[in-house]
């Protein structure tokens, strides 16, 4: 089975704090993704990588960055994290061909106070 | 801008009966993913629909995706309370060369409960 790992469910971090939210995939996926999930609004994109040390911003990627040093890592950085980034996060990965899965973590809760 | 519009927002079901969820979007793409997701948990793939008049089944569920209308639709049949979650539609708006696909724009959701 394809399993996407993401290392922390749970987190509280304070205002202005540097954030990293860790990712890894163990099928040699090319794609991988992250998106953010909140109440009414569905999943948004933040960054996806089609490639090691590629990025591309996705539709929320202000507040955030984003590595891919290894294949199969793909870690999301908040900066300096706020309160309105106090949401879900969600990784996610896919071979590169078209109309494969998208196969998604558990998610990262994340709470900024 | 993409948009994906997913009605009902809440849907209650009786055990037994049939069901719809309707999915517009608003830009071409022949490229469509339904998931489920329970509460506290991960999204779970249901359905990947591929092209215009694509049709898959699993079980109780059946989905639908017609490009010219720009409208997928998830059927329900015979509702059981297994089926209660929340689910999405996303719409792949990535271009159409191969390092592009993936790329998700999703609707809000539509959260079903199903009691007896």
């Amino acid at each position: 089975d394809v399993k996407v790992t993401q290392s922390s469910r749970y987190l509280v971090k304070r205002t202005g704090e540097k954030v990293f939210l860790e990712c890894v995939q163990d099928m040699d996926h090319e794609n991988m993704f992250w998106y953010r999930q909140d109440p009414g609004l569905g999943l948004r994109l933040i960054y996806f990588s089609y490639d090691v040390k590629m990025k591309e911003k996705g539709d929320i990627p202000e507040g955030y960055s984003v590595s891919r040093e290894k294949k199969e890592r793909f870690s999301l950085i908040l900066e300096s994290a706020s309160t309105n980034q106090t949401s879900m996060y969600l990784c996610a990965s896919s071979p590169l061909l078209s109309g494969n899965t998208i196969y998604f973590g558990e998610g990262s809760w994340l709470t900024v106070v | 801008e993409l948009k994906v519009e997913q009605n009902p927002l809440f849907l209650s079901m009786q055990e037994g009966k049939n069901y719809t969820i309707y999915c517009n979007y608003s830009t071409t793409s022949d490229r469509l993913y339904w998931y489920r997701q329970d509460p506290g948990k991960s999204l779970e793939s249901l359905f990947v629909l591929l092209s215009n008049g694509a049709v898959k089944q699993e079980g109780r569920l059946m989905a639908s995706l017609d490009t010219k209308a720009r409208l997928s639709t998830l059927h329900i049949t015979a509702a059981v309370h297994d089926l209660s979650a929340t689910y999405f539609c996303a719409v792949d708006w990535g271009g159409m060369t191969t390092d592009s696909w993936g790329k998700l724009q999703f609707g809000a959701g539509t959260q079903v409960v199903v009691t007896p």
